[in-house]
């Protein structure tokens, strides 16, 4: 069975620009969540997306938004970057089957450098 | 108050030799798992062991072992016999039953010594 993947695996932007990443779950995994992991903050949970909708959310500004569709790939979306938002975004896939044994698993990462 | 704390920001061990990984955790739910990853330097979180709160036994995985003390609320990792393949971040991450949110703890890097 395929692993969870992440596209683009690097990206360089600018400040002000717009990013799109996009990630698809091992098949049959319904729930995707996204991480921020920086040096500095460690890493961070962003959002978490089931059945199409979010389920739950993380302490981030407005600018980070994320969508799931009905095949369960989803996407994330930072927009007006800033050179704080560089790091390395992991989005992780489970089933869930609303149990604590739920595993989450992870695909590579893309890292996102703003220049 | 921090769901999940590794205490050792840093650790060496002996190639062959066993190393303990610590992780404390914090909860009021009666259901929840704690799992171990691993992140090498490329980046991807691996999953490496699972510990359910209602297990009786301590979860085993090749090299790998939880010890898991519900009293204390610590699950520490141990990895038996250290491979220079083993020099990576480890995090802790628990799952609440009564939540979908994983929360990790800070990591511990782990380095190996030929």
């Amino acid at each position: 069975k395929a692993g969870v993947t992440q596209t683009p695996r690097y990206l360089i932007k600018t400040r002000g620009q717009q990013v799109t990443l996009s990630c698809s779950p091992i098949s049959g995994h319904r729930s995707v969540s996204w991480y921020q992991q920086t040096p500095g903050q460690g890493l961070q949970f962003l959002f978490e997306y089931f059945s199409e909708t979010q389920r739950n959310k993380g302490n981030f500004p407005g600018r980070f938004s994320g969508r799931q569709f009905s095949n369960s790939r989803s996407e994330m979306n930072v927009s007006t970057l800033e050179l704080g938002d560089s790091a390395l975004y992991l989005c992780a896939s489970s089933l869930p089957s609303g149990k604590s044994t739920d595993t989450q698993y992870f695909g590579p990462g893309t890292r996102l450098t703003v220049l | 108050a921090q769901k999940i704390t590794q205490t050792q920001p840093g650790m060496f061990v002996q190639e062959k030799e066993a190393v303990t990984l610590d992780c404390t955790y914090d909860t009021s739910d009666p259901s929840y798992g704690l799992f171990w990853y691993k992140q090498p330097s490329s980046g991807e979180m691996i999953f490496l062991i699972y510990q359910g709160s209602y297990d009786q036994q301590n979860a085993t995985e090749g090299r790998y072992s939880l010890n898991f003390q519900k009293a204390r609320k610590s699950a520490n990792l141990v990895i038996s016999a250290s491979q220079l393949g083993d020099s990576a971040m480890y995090f802790c991450a628990m799952r609440e039953n009564t939540g979908n949110q994983f929360y990790f703890g800070t990591g511990t890097s782990l380095t190996v010594i030929p």
